[in-house]
């Protein structure tokens, strides 16, 4: 019930391109879902974040959306660039649990020149 | 402002050895948390320190442990090391356990390969 799935595994799009990664999560209590972008050799940085009280977020280019009933939540990078090539993890917590962050497995993205 | 710093960046150890790494959260942020990654996933909850105390702990042995000093810096010890240790550590720190507004900064990591 702590797990975050997390798809696709590797994606690879065209420059100007749409990236979409999704993410699914079965813990309710969960009520704080963050996406982390890694470049190799470095630690992961805060992209975008969102809480489910609202359905989408927007910050530049990037996008979440969330859908509480679903429990699932997306990432769209717009106009993917071949800088934005990385690891993207979503992750999820919950007030109570110290803050810990439960993360998906990744999505290796990379956008194509 | 500086943000987590992390060290060593790399460290190679023998199976059975221990070791020790060191973090020093962003300015102003007094809860740290440490994560381990291997390669290809993603980051796993090891423990969070917050007042120099142990606040929280994931599903990791006892082999794993921490210390908060007051500057809010802190240190990861693993024990009796194992070639399954080989990862990423991870620090990340914030500001206050518990608070619903906080964002949570990571460090750049320290590569530990257990030989």
């Amino acid at each position: 019930q702590q797990q975050v799935k997390q798809s696709p595994q590797s994606l690879i799009v065209q420059k100007g391109g749409i990236s979409i990664i999704n993410c699914a999560y079965e813990n309710t209590a969960f009520d704080y879902f963050p996406w982390y972008q890694q470049f190799p050799g470095k630690g992961p940085a805060l992209l975008i974040a969102i809480r489910p009280d609202v359905s989408e977020k927007k910050e530049g280019r990037f996008t979440i959306s969330f859908n509480k009933s679903a429990k699932q939540f997306s990432l769209h990078i717009m106009d993917s660039q071949p800088g934005d090539s990385a690891t993207y993890f979503c992750a999820a917590s919950m007030y109570g649990s110290a803050r810990q962050l439960t993360f998906g497995s990744g999505t290796q993205l990379t956008v194509l020149p | 402002d500086a943000g987590v710093t992390q060290s060593p960046t790399h460290l190679i150890k023998t199976r059975g050895q221990q070791v020790t790494l060191r973090c020093s959260p962003k300015s102003g942020h007094d809860t740290v948390s440490w994560y381990q990654q291997a390669l290809g996933q993603g980051p796993q909850f090891i423990f969070q320190y917050y007042e120099e105390e142990e606040r929280q702990r994931g599903n990791f042995p006892d082999r794993f442990s921490g210390h908060q000093f007051p500057n809010y810096s802190s240190e990861l010890n693993v024990n009796a090391l194992l070639l399954g240790d080989s990862a990423l550590y991870l620090c990340a720190s914030s500001l206050g356990p518990l608070l619903r507004g906080n964002t949570i900064y990571f460090g750049e990591g320290s590569w530990l390969t257990v030989v």
